[in-house]
């Protein structure tokens, strides 16, 4: 089956400052990569996704990049707030919709003010 | 607010003891997922269902089961608790069949087993 490795497990940055988390996966099948933040006690969030025939997507802040030859995908934030404190995680499955969505082991982003 | 509500939001119980918890999807959502959450781990897929009928099973043990009712809620049964049952557990849910994308968590329960 899939397997998902992240990086780094904890990350601190100073408010204003990028951050950057990153992911590997083993299936060549794989074409749908979301990533997730989970705040203190709430269940994760979804926050972008990408597709296999995209190679980035930015949404304001926060943009993520694809490398299929390398399979290898990465969340890259920029100007953090304190409010990005939290734990992210990226997941992979060979399409939107798939029951099968493997989740890497999260990076818990601490942004300090 | 996801839409997805979870009770219990906390339980402690003692091992070989059996506990029930319960989800109620986004409304709409025919989908069920169930996912375990232990310490320093990622999001472990348990089991999903689908308007009443398992869809797909994952890393769930034998002591576990779940069910998906008519009015869509759905139940995890955890059985013979050992310490290592300890965990966030999630329920999630997405609409029409499958995800289109998005899956929808609910804030977890969390299982001390002592």
């Amino acid at each position: 089956g899939e397997n998902v490795e992240q990086h780094p497990s904890t990350l601190s940055v100073q408010e204003g400052d990028s951050a950057v988390i990153k992911c590997t996966y083993s299936d060549s099948a794989s074409n749908y990569f979301p990533w997730y933040k989970q705040e203190l006690g709430k269940g994760p969030q979804l926050i972008i996704d990408i597709r296999s025939n995209v190679g980035e997507k930015k949404d304001q802040r926060i943009a993520v990049t694809l490398n299929k030859t390398a399979k290898h995908f990465s969340l890259h934030i920029t100007e953090t707030q304190p409010e990005d404190s939290a734990v992210y995680f990226c997941a992979a499955s060979i399409r939107a919709g798939a029951n099968n969505l493997f989740f890497g082991t999260g990076t818990r982003l601490t942004v300090i003010p | 607010d996801s839409g997805v509500t979870q009770t219990p939001k906390h339980l402690i119980t003692a091992t070989g003891q059996r506990v029930t918890l319960r989800c109620s999807p986004r409304s709409g959502d025919l989908s069920v997922y169930w996912y375990q959450q232990s310490l320093d781990q990622g999001l472990q897929f348990l089991i999903q269902y689908y308007n009443g009928e398992e869809r797909a099973k994952g890393n769930i043990l034998e002591r576990f089961s779940a069910q998906q009712f008519p009015d869509l809620h759905s139940e995890l049964n955890l059985s013979s608790l050992e310490l290592g049952d300890s965990a966030l557990y999630f329920c999630a849910s997405s609409p029409v069949g499958q995800a289109t994308g998005e899956l929808f968590f609910g804030e977890g329960s969390r299982l001390t087993v002592l």
